[in-house]
């Protein structure tokens, strides 16, 4: 069965830091691309990131451009977003997610980031 | 950048009735859409990619068209449980864009 499992959410001030983590299993972590989405609080969907298989593509919104890091450990089954100089509108849940492109359709529950001082 | 433009943002229909949603493109994402179904509290659930391929276990009331820069999601005959909130997503172009969304709700 496949599992995705996003933790490091949390409140932050801003400005601030934090590493998402997404736990992959029940699939070949390093054959499919990933994706982080995110959603404020009443508000749409919004693409954030996406990555290869291998790690050597990256993409990026341009609203988060320059802040944060998609990357991966395909040796830890683990995708991970570091979201760096964070700011109000940056408060969401962070999804992670097949690409879009993929047959398959699997999401985590989320992690939800608070930024606020 | 592309945009995605759907419409409308909302929309009253009763159990039944036939209903449709549609995604515009700034400019042409060949068949490269897929629609997503969001209920509060939980993640996106997809329904349609590649435009008009079902995704495996949707109920085949779920329909999608289009190519280029105009989409569209029918829902043949409503069911209680499609009472939700629907969203595009082009994925031919990095990054990629939702549409704003649709939320459906019952009359």
């Amino acid at each position: 069965e496949v599992q995705l499992l996003e933790s490091g959410g949390g409140l932050v001030q801003p400005g601030g830091s934090l590493r998402l983590s997404c736990a992959a299993s029940g699939f070949t972590f390093s054959g499919y691309d990933m994706t982080w989405v995110r959603q404020a609080p009443g508000k749409g969907l919004e693409w954030v990131s996406g990555i290869s298989g291998s790690g050597d593509r990256t993409y990026y919104a341009d609203s988060v451009k320059g802040r944060f890091t998609i990357s991966r450990d395909n040796s830890k089954n683990t995708l991970y977003l570091q979201i760096n100089s964070l700011r109000a509108e940056d408060t969401a849940v962070y999804y992670c997610a097949f690409p879009p492109e993929s047959s398959f359709d699997y999401w985590g529950q989320g992690t939800l980031v608070t930024v606020s001082s | 950048d592309i945009q995605m433009t759907q419409s409308p943002s909302s929309l009253s229909a009763s159990v039944g009735d036939r209903v449709t949603i549609t995604c515009r493109a700034s400019q042409g994402i060949t068949s490269d859409l897929g629609w997503y179904q969001q209920k509060p509290g939980k993640a996106p659930k997809r329904l349609i990619y590649a435009a008009s391929t079902l995704q495996s276990g949707v109920p085949s009331r779920f329909s999608g068209s289009g190519s280029g820069t105009e989409f569209t999601l029918t829902i043949s005959s409503l069911h209680p449980e499609d009472f939700s909130t629907y969203y595009c997503l082009q994925y031919n172009t990095y990054p990629c864009s939702f549409g704003q969304g649709t939320k459906l709700e019952s009359k």
